[in-house]
């Protein structure tokens, strides 16, 4: 059983703090890793994916990958209250016929405290 | 392009009832995917498609069927519904670039009483 595992949470945050979400994966051929933020009640949209080993930044996010600790992680810089949302990491799964099949983390509930 | 859309937001069932959660895409996108989530919990793939006349099962089928005879539409069947299915149902749909982002529609959320 190929699994991806987060932090539950929550992860309590002061505003204009850094908020460092982790995730760990087990599939070793796993190609590209992905973070969506979920708002209750809502959907996930995606914040950031990433396929290279080191760090991606845009804007206030930056994820970092490392497929030799199979692990990737986002941090949030200058977090504010509409941060406030469940952060779930997901993995591609590498088999025959499914490039485009994700496992998804159970997410990470970030709370940004004013 | 508004993107994917759901229909219904919400539907109460009662056990043993049918009935079909639809979806439709408008970015002429390949992959479509149906997962479904339960409280505090991360989405469960149930049944994906890599294009019109093609699906496979996720994670976890059953309970469940698919069908997908244009690209745009992906409908969701429940057959016999169990209060286990009481869950929120998310469609998604993804091209074939090399990141392979899903994007996601509103959800339906459904309750079996």
């Amino acid at each position: 059983q190929k699994e991806v595992e987060q932090n539950s949470g929550p992860l309590s945050v002061p505003e204009g703090a850094i908020a460092s979400l982790n995730c760990t994966y087990s599939d070793r051929g796993s190609q590209s890793f992905f973070w969506y933020r979920q708002y209750s009640g809502k959907s996930p949209e995606l914040i950031m994916f990433i396929y290279s080993n080191g760090d991606k930044e845009d804007g206030r996010f930056t994820a970092q990958l490392n497929k030799a600790s199979q692990y990737v992680s986002l941090l949030i810089r200058d977090s504010q209250p509409s941060d406030s949302a469940t952060y779930l990491c997901a993995v591609n799964i590498l088999t025959t016929d499914s490039w485009g099949k994700l496992q998804f983390g159970a997410g990470t509930q970030v709370v940004v405290t004013p | 392009n508004t993107g994917v859309t759901q229909t219904p937001k919400f539907r109460i069932l009662k056990i043993g009832q049918s009935m079909t959660l639809q979806c439709t895409q408008d970015m002429n996108h390949n992959y479509m995917y149906w997962y479904r989530q339960d409280p505090g919990m991360g989405l469960k793939l149930i049944y994906y498609s890599v294009g019109a006349g093609i699906t496979d099962k996720g994670e976890v089928p059953n309970g469940y069927n698919v069908s997908r005879s244009t690209t745009e539409d992906f409908p969701l069947r429940l057959e016999l519904a169990a209060p286990s299915q009481t869950s929120v149902y998310f469609c998604a749909s993804a091209g074939i670039a090399v990141q392979e982002t899903q994007y996601f529609g509103p959800g339906t959320r459904l309750l079996v009483l």
